[in-house]
């Protein structure tokens, strides 16, 4: 059974641009949490979502920022406008659809701001 | 919002010693999981223990829920063992981890 998977694993985007992060959750998980790790604030939750739904964006900038996890595909992290602020590692984790609390982790992406 | 704390910060060890690193949390929590990040950044789940106690290898965990803590036990530590070891804790259901700041291990050969 093949891990959380992320990629890109390194994206480089100049100030204004558009970044992109996709997740694919381990096969028959259904649940999908994003985490950010900046460098001194360390590693906060950012958005949970099912399938099509997004349940809990308490922990995302207002603006820029959105996520989506559609019926197809992986879910997506989408941030516009980017700044040097942006810059960070970007977690996925899924957990499975029945009632077990543990999140798998993928690598990473880690994103650099010019 | 639930406070975890992480102790030490850093610690430093020689190869085939023994540590232990510690977690406070400030409220019940019915998710508890321990982590190691190690130095390509990547986060590496050791364990899934709200309660009780585990083992895996050299690594084992304990949870004494009432009282708000978790320890994680590493014997006979080796240089891969070195990097960011994270607890991080969840309340209700199943989402939004609190992690603490993490102990920096760094194993000399």
């Amino acid at each position: 059974n093949a891990g959380v998977m992320q990629n890109p694993r390194h994206l480089v985007r100049r100030r204004g641009q558009e970044a992109r992060l996709r997740c694919s959750p381990m096969k028959g998980h259904s649940h999908v949490y994003w985490y950010r790790q900046l460098p001194e604030e360390g590693l906060k939750f950012m958005v949970y979502l099912q399938k099509e739904n997004i349940i809990d964006e308490s922990g995302m900038p207002k603006e820029r920022f959105s996520a989506e996890f559609p019926k197809e595909g992986p879910s997506i992290l989408r941030i516009q406008q980017v700044v040097r602020g942006d810059s960070a590692a970007y977690f996925c984790a899924s957990s499975p659809d029945q009632v077990t609390d543990t999140q798998y982790f993928g690598p990473g992406t880690r994103l650099t701001v010019l | 919002g639930i406070q975890v704390e992480q102790s030490p910060p850093d610690l430093i060890l020689q190869e085939g010693a023994n540590s232990t690193l510690r977690c406070n949390f400030s409220d019940s929590v019915n998710n508890l999981q321990w982590f190691h990040q190690n130095p390509w950044g990547q986060l590496i789940n050791l364990f899934y223990i709200p309660s009780g106690t585990k083992q895996n290898g050299r690594l084992s965990a304990t949870t004494v829920a009432t009282e708000r803590y978790s320890l994680l036990y590493i014997s006979s530590s080796q240089t891969t063992d070195s990097g960011v070891y994270f607890c991080a804790v969840g309340r209700g259901s199943n989402y939004k981890l609190t992690f603490g700041k993490g102990t920096l291990l760094t194993v000399n050969p």
